[in-house]
């Protein structure tokens, strides 16, 4: 299995433009996590879905961010209008999420390095 | 409130010595899981080992064991024999029941550098 794979591996934007990341998750895991990592503030969750729904979106920061996952194989982080705060290292992960299996692994995807000028 | 705590921002150890990686957490969920990941400067996060609330036997896997101090919540990292490849960050994180699914929260991180 290829594992998880993002696209792009790097992106160098401008202010105010929009900013469209792709996660490819693991075949047949039904779990879909979208983190983001800063020196500042750590790794944070921003959004997770089940079988391709949303669950929790509690960690997404504003309405400027949204998530979407039209199926199973694919899922979207989109930022309209981008700051350069948003510039950070953005992972997605996958996990098989057997109900009442804690010990699940999150397999994580090589990360997104977003910069914001 | 923080949920996972790291308390050292970096570490030192020579090559083939052991190390030892201190994380405590807070939970009033029974039923939860503890995780390590390894994060090399190439950044990918590596998983290394898994201990659940329940588990009566600490987690070993190859060099990686987890010292599991459930009454004082700790859940440390103890790495042996030391490589100059085990010089990366290292993150805690615990998964607990939340939105009705087991959702990890990771810890900021132990920079760990190995010597020669």
């Amino acid at each position: 299995d290829a594992g998880v794979i993002q696209s792009p591996r790097h992106e160098v934007t401008e202010m105010g433009q929009e900013v469209t990341l792709r996660c490819k998750p693991i075949s047949g895991h039904d779990y879909l996590f979208w983190y983001r990592q800063t020196m500042m503030r750590g790794l944070e969750l921003l959004i997770y879905f089940n079988n391709n729904v949303p669950i929790d979106d509690s960690g997404m920061p504003e309405d400027r961010f949204s998530a979407k996952m039209p199926n199973a194989s694919f899922s979207t982080l989109k930022i309209q209008p981008s700051e350069p705060r948003d510039s950070a290292v953005y992972f997605c992960a996958s996990s098989s999420g057997v109900a009442g299996a804690l010990g699940n692994e999150q397999f994580f995807g090589p990360g997104t390095r977003l910069t914001v000028l | 409130a923080q949920k996972i705590t790291q308390t050292q921002p970096g570490m030192f150890v020579q090559e083939k010595e052991a190390v030892t990686l201190d994380c405590t957490y807070d939970t009033s969920d029974p039923s939860y899981g503890l995780f390590w990941y390894k994060q090399p400067s190439s950044g990918e996060m590596i998983f290394l080992i898994y201990q659940g609330s329940y588990d009566q036997q600490n987690a070993t896997e190859g060099r990686y064991s987890l010292n599991f101090q459930k009454a004082r919540k700790s859940a440390n990292l103890v790495i042996s024999a030391s490589q100059l490849g085990d010089s990366a960050m290292y993150f805690c994180a615990m998964r607990e029941t939340r939105g009705g699914s087991y959702i990890p929260t990771f810890g900021r991180g132990t920079s760990l550098i190995v010597h020669p």
